[in-house]
């Protein structure tokens, strides 16, 4: 199975928005609502963002949200902030009931 | 809240055994209500899924790495692990050992990680 497929790197000002792509197939993004967004630093344990494509978990900011359209799923980021620099990953279960992540996003906040 | 904690060698000869342990609290692994998975990190590359086993113990695991993983559970102690056989450098990464709900609810989605541990590198030395 491949990775899907997000962009190396993001950045923005703080206060402006951001989106991240991530890209995969008909077998796996394409193919269920099964999207979760993570972050990650160093250090930590990673954090859930997104699931099921466009749900925050509770305690999560109304600053991430997440949406799919095909075969890509986006998760944009507004009201950027310094505590949102790190790296974003995408995950997705497939057709053959595996998960898959994305290449992985580094966003950095200008 | 549940937590999940790795432990385990921090350094592995190459071709030897990579052994990990997970330990959970605040939840139980023989629920029947998550799946129990590996996912690793690479210094530098991105994360790679390694593998669940589900209360009842049937597993799931990445293709390219099947052939050399097993992950079990034990459930009297709360715990579940990896084994990586015939180890080479390119297994060193950060091991993750994560949960992951068999059904969606007000936080997490279905068959994704909704908890993660912290991470515990390992190391293959040649």
């Amino acid at each position: 199975q491949s990775a899907l497929t997000q962009p190396a790197s993001v950045s923005g000002s703080p206060g402006q928005s951001i989106t991240i792509s991530c890209t995969g197939t008909s077998s796996d993004v394409g193919g269920n609502n099964y999207v979760s967004w993570y972050q990650l630093h160093p250090g930590k344990a990673p954090k859930l963002l997104i699931y099921d494509v466009s749900y925050r978990p509770s305690g999560i900011s109304s600053r991430f949200s997440g949406s799919k359209y095909g075969s890509t799923a986006s998760l944009a980021i507004s009201g950027l902030q310094a505590e949102d620099e790190g790296d974003y990953y995408c995950s997705s279960y497939t057709s053959t009931s595996t998960l898959v992540f994305g290449t992985g996003t580094k966003v950095t906040v200008l | 809240q549940v937590q999940l904690q790795e432990s385990g060698p921090g350094l592995v000869k190459s071709s030897e055994t990579l052994s990990l342990t997970c330990a959970v609290s605040g939840g139980s692994v023989s629920s029947g209500t998550y799946f129990w998975n590996w996912v690793r990190q690479p210094p530098g590359e991105g994360l790679e899924w390694i593998g669940y086993i589900s209360y009842s113990g049937s597993t799931n695991y990445n293709p390219s790495l099947k052939s050399r993983v097993t992950i079990s559970v034990d459930t009297s102690k709360n715990q579940f692990f990896l084994k990586v056989t015939s180890v080479t450098a390119a297994d060193t990464a950060v091991y993750y050992c994560a949960r992951a709900p068999r059904y969606s609810y007000g936080s997490g989605g279905s068959y994704l990680p909704d908890h993660w541990g912290q991470g515990t590198l390992v190391t293959v030395s040649s």
